[in-house]
């Protein structure tokens, strides 16, 4: 059966310093990876997506991923955080049909 | 352009109570789906369907009806409302046609409490 392991639950961090979220998954096919934000109170946005193609993908707002066949991960990776940066991200793995599971999600909070 | 439309954003129902949560999109989708979040545990798929007529069961689909009677409508619900069902719910839609961005669109979601 599918499903994704988001290694950090929570993870406070000061503005600029870097971020990187674990995500593995496990699913038996060709994988389509996502990664989802949840602004408080809000509903979930994507930050980006892999598909196929280059294993470094670039999303929005700085984000980007790395694409790992042999280690079946999709870790989010940011530079520098900032303080809107709060919020709760989600991987997620879709296989067939474009159902999608998803991690437990991270909790991130910035401090100025 | 409405994408997905939820309605309503919040609900307080006593136990026993039915209700439907409405979800409606407008990007002809063939994909739509029904998902509940709950704390610590990200979001659980509940029913999908992968056009009208068709609906299939996801990983928590007890105590939950669904029909797609349309492309663009695919209501969910609950007809004996229990505590157990206090969550926030979300509906989402993606495209199946080969080529096109499958990127999966969210509604605003539906906070429900059960009393």
């Amino acid at each position: 059966a599918q499903s994704v392991s988001q290694h950090n639950h929570h993870v406070i961090l000061s503005e600029a310093a870097s971020l990187e979220l674990g995500c593995n998954y496990s699913y038996g096919g060709t994988v389509n990876l996502f990664w989802y934000v949840q602004y408080p109170g809000q509903h979930l946005q994507l930050l980006l997506k892999y598909f196929s193609g280059d294993p470094l993908v670039k999303g929005i707002k700085g984000f980007e991923a790395e694409f790992i066949k042999s280690k079946f991960s999709f870790n989010l990776r940011k530079p520098s955080v900032q303080w809107s940066d709060t919020a709760e991200y989600f991987c997620a793995v879709s296989g067939g049909y474009n159902k999608l599971i998803f991690g437990a999600g991270t909790r991130l909070a910035v401090h100025p | 352009n409405a994408g997905v439309t939820q309605t309503p954003k919040f609900q307080v129902l006593k136990t026993g109570q039915s209700m439907t949560l409405q979800c409606a999109q407008d990007m002809n989708h063939e994909y739509m789906s029904w998902y509940r979040q709950d704390p610590g545990m990200g979001l659980r798929l509940i029913h999908y369907s992968v056009g009208a007529g068709i609906t299939d069961q996801g990983e928590v689909p007890n105590g939950y009806n669904v029909s797609r009677s349309t492309t663009e409508d695919f209501p969910l619900r609950l007809l004996s409302a229990a505590p157990s069902q206090t969550s926030v719910y979300f509906c989402a839609s993606s495209s199946l046609k080969l080529g096109q961005n499958t990127e999966a669109f969210f509604g605003q979601g539906t906070r429900l409490t059960v009393v």
